[in-house]
């Protein structure tokens, strides 16, 4: 059984760029989380999507959006990449939201 | 509000017990993890617990939280090499709040 998958695995983009992520939940789970987790510090939560739409959502500006598709995969979209947007990006999927597994995550760099 | 304080470092001897420590603010957590990252890789979920229990063990772990004083620890017994990593701890308030870790050095 596959875990959480993430793809790409690592992204170089200039300031300004758009960049979209990817992730593959788990077999059997429908709601996937994304964070951002920042060189030394703990995961920040961006947003949930759960059943096709955000149902929380963290303190990130409105240039972080996401979708999830009908088989439950999901994307994060930046747009307006910032210095300050690079970091790991994780991926955790989870049914009903309790125990949430990670994906291996996107290490995005802005230059 | 919604915090997560846990110590920076702790470094302990191969096959002695390590305690890492947390402390959460928000009192309707329902859940409280403990997630293992090693260099360079996501988070692997190790243990969790109600917020209505008190004690929680899993072979070598061993969770106990005081809701009162909203104190959670993990305790890892014969603690080994290959456990070295940084450990997270995180509330569910709905969303995952996650403390800023504690690295864990096992000496040999």
């Amino acid at each position: 059984d596959a875990g959480v998958t993430q793809s790409p695995t690592h992204l170089i983009k200039t300031r300004g760029q758009q960049v979209t992520l990817r992730c593959s939940p788990k077999s059997g789970h429908d709601t996937v989380s994304w964070y951002q987790q920042a060189l030394g510090q703990g995961p920040q939560f961006i947003f949930q999507y759960y059943e096709e739409e955000e149902r929380q959502r963290g303190n990130f500006p409105d240039r972080f959006s996401g979708h999830q598709f009908p088989n439950y995969s999901s994307e994060l979209n930046v747009n307006a990449l910032l210095l300050g947007d690079s970091a790991l990006y994780l991926c955790a999927s989870s049914w009903t939201g309790n125990e949430q597994y990670f994906g291996p995550g996107t290490r995005l760099t802005v230059t | 509000g919604e915090d997560v304080e846990q110590s920076l470092f702790l470094s302990v001897r191969e096959g002695d017990s390590s305690v890492i420590n947390c402390t959460y603010t928000d009192s309707s957590s329902t859940y409280l993890y403990w997630y293992k990252q090693e260099p360079g890789a996501g988070l692997q979920l190790l243990t969790y617990i109600f917020s209505n229990m008190d004690m929680k063990q899993d072979q070598r772990l061993t969770v106990l939280l005081n809701k009162k004083d909203k104190h959670l620890s993990l305790r890892i017994a014969d603690t080994q090499t290959g456990d070295s990593a940084i450990y997270f701890c995180a509330e569910k308030a709905g969303k995952l709040i996650f403390g800023q870790g504690t690295t864990l050095q096992v000496k040999p």
